[in-house]
């Protein structure tokens, strides 16, 4: 599985946009890029996922380069609520089909007032 | 938007206890995983399973570790003689199996373990 490496933590005022950078120079070809969201004493929420160049949800966007060694996780005016830890998770399908990530540290988000 | 559900979402046990800890994945999803989450530590693997076996496995999991899905909804985790260190939070996933490229896994809110 590829390694991912992101920044331990950020630090935002509100009302910015935020962009969290993940390195997995590794990344596989059927691998995808995930993120996920994960608020104190909760499950991961997904967030975001993308093969390469650029994905928008109603929540955030998800930039890859060409070469697919890094990707930004963009939160456009971040409010207090999204305080939390922020997983990049690379992975791909099995052979039975299933998918297999591995959770990193993450990146720990604190939103200043 | 459907979710995947847990039970309990706190446990406490005594030592050398077993445990089932309860979920209901998503309605229409066919692949399923465990997670845990020791306080303060990354999330880790446990186990993934689909059509009533297990697919693939950590080595956390080891003889003391069960899963199941005992019927058409519930999913279970089953820990026979509890020790210290299985005080974690743990997460049930599930995933739709939708096209055969990639998946994407919604997460429960987890149940917290205490051994004691």
């Amino acid at each position: 599985l590829a390694k991912t490496t992101q920044p331990i933590s950020m630090d935002s005022y509100e009302g910015q946009e935020v962009n969290i950078t993940c390195s997995h120079n590794n990344i596989a070809t059927n691998d995808y890029i995930t993120w996920y969201q994960q608020f104190p004493s909760q499950g991961p929420r997904f967030i975001i996922q993308g093969y390469k160049t650029k994905v928008t949800n109603e929540v955030a966007s998800l930039f890859i380069p060409a070469d697919r060694k890094s990707s930004t996780l963009s939160l456009p005016r971040v409010s207090l609520s999204d305080t939390a830890v922020y997983y990049c998770l690379v992975g791909g399908l099995r052979a039975g089909g299933y998918q297999k990530v591995t959770f990193g540290i993450g990146t720990k988000l604190q939103v200043i007032p | 938007e459907p979710e995947v559900t847990q039970t309990p979402s706190h446990q406490v046990t005594q030592m050398g206890q077993e445990v089932i800890l309860r979920c209901v994945p998503i309605s229409n999803h066919l692949y399923f995983y465990w997670y845990r989450q020791i306080l303060g530590q990354k999330v880790e693997f446990l186990v993934s399973f689909y059509n009533n076996e297990i697919s693939e496995k950590s080595e956390i999991f080891d003889d003391q570790f069960s899963v199941e899905r005992p019927d058409g909804s519930n999913f279970t985790l089953k820990i026979r003689s509890t020790k210290l260190e299985d005080s974690a939070m743990y997460f049930c996933a599930s995933s739709e199996a939708r096209d055969r490229v990639r998946e994407t896994q919604y997460f429960g809110p987890g149940t917290r373990l205490l051994v004691l």
